[in-house]
């Protein structure tokens, strides 16, 4: 199994630009979340999906942020506009099951630098 | 209100000693206790879980942790250090309640380990 795949790995952009933050799950797996990682901050669950729906979006900071799941196998992270207080380590996670007994699996991360 | 601590940021430890993460929460619910490990530029892994039954449980790569109710904690222990085991350590605490999929998570312990 490829594992949780997500791009891009780093991502440089300038205030006010839009980011896009991809991620494919682990096929099979039904839940997929967003997270936030920052030294000050620690890791923050930004959003959840089950099924391609989203059940918790109260970690979305702002409306700057949106996230997305057309499909099983595709979701979307986007910050428009982005500001620099949103740089950060990005992780896309995917889990089976129910309840927070599934074991998540976590991709790489995306590492956003926002100048 | 419901959290994690991990009362150490850092901890070094000499190749072969023992070491001991500590992890303590407040928590509503009946708790699901996780333990998970990040290596640099990684996404995490989870190493041991604690749903019921022996408050013992084992993980991967050689590490343990101990649930006790009475003192809300969920230590991670290992009996001899090996230098590959320098890395990021995340507890996190959950309940399977409903359809509630989010965890609560610690800031981490970095450990670092001397030859």
């Amino acid at each position: 199994d490829a594992g949780v795949i997500q791009s891009p790995r780093h991502e440089v952009t300038e205030m006010g630009q839009e980011v896009t933050l991809r991620c494919k799950p682990i096929s099979g797996h039904n839940s997929l979340f967003w997270y936030r990682q920052t030294m000050m901050r620690g890791l923050e669950l930004l959003i959840y999906f089950n099924n391609n729906v989203p059940i918790d979006d109260s970690g979305m900071p702002e409306d700057r942020f949106s996230a997305k799941m057309p499909n099983a196998s595709f979701s979307t992270l986007k910050i428009q506009p982005s500001e620099p207080r949103d740089s950060a380590v990005y992780f896309c996670a995917s889990s089976s099951g129910t309840g927070t007994a599934g074991e998540l699996f976590f991709g790489e991360g995306s590492r956003l630098t926002v100048l | 209100a419901q959290s994690v601590t991990q009362p150490d940021i850092h901890i070094t430890v000499s190749e072969g000693a023992s070491l001991e993460l500590r992890c303590n929460y407040s928590y509503g619910a009946t708790p699901y206790l996780f333990w998970y490990v990040q290596s640099p530029g990684q996404g995490l892994q989870l190493l041991l879980k604690y749903f019921s039954g022996d408050t013992l449980v084992q993980g991967i790569k050689g590490f343990e942790a101990e649930f006790k109710r009475s003192q809300s904690s969920f230590n991670l222990r290992k009996p001899s250090v090996h230098w590959s085991d320098a890395a990021e350590y995340f507890c996190a605490v959950g309940s399977n309640a409903g359809n509630n999929r989010k965890l609560i998570w610690g800031l981490g312990t970095s450990l670092a380990v001397n030859p």
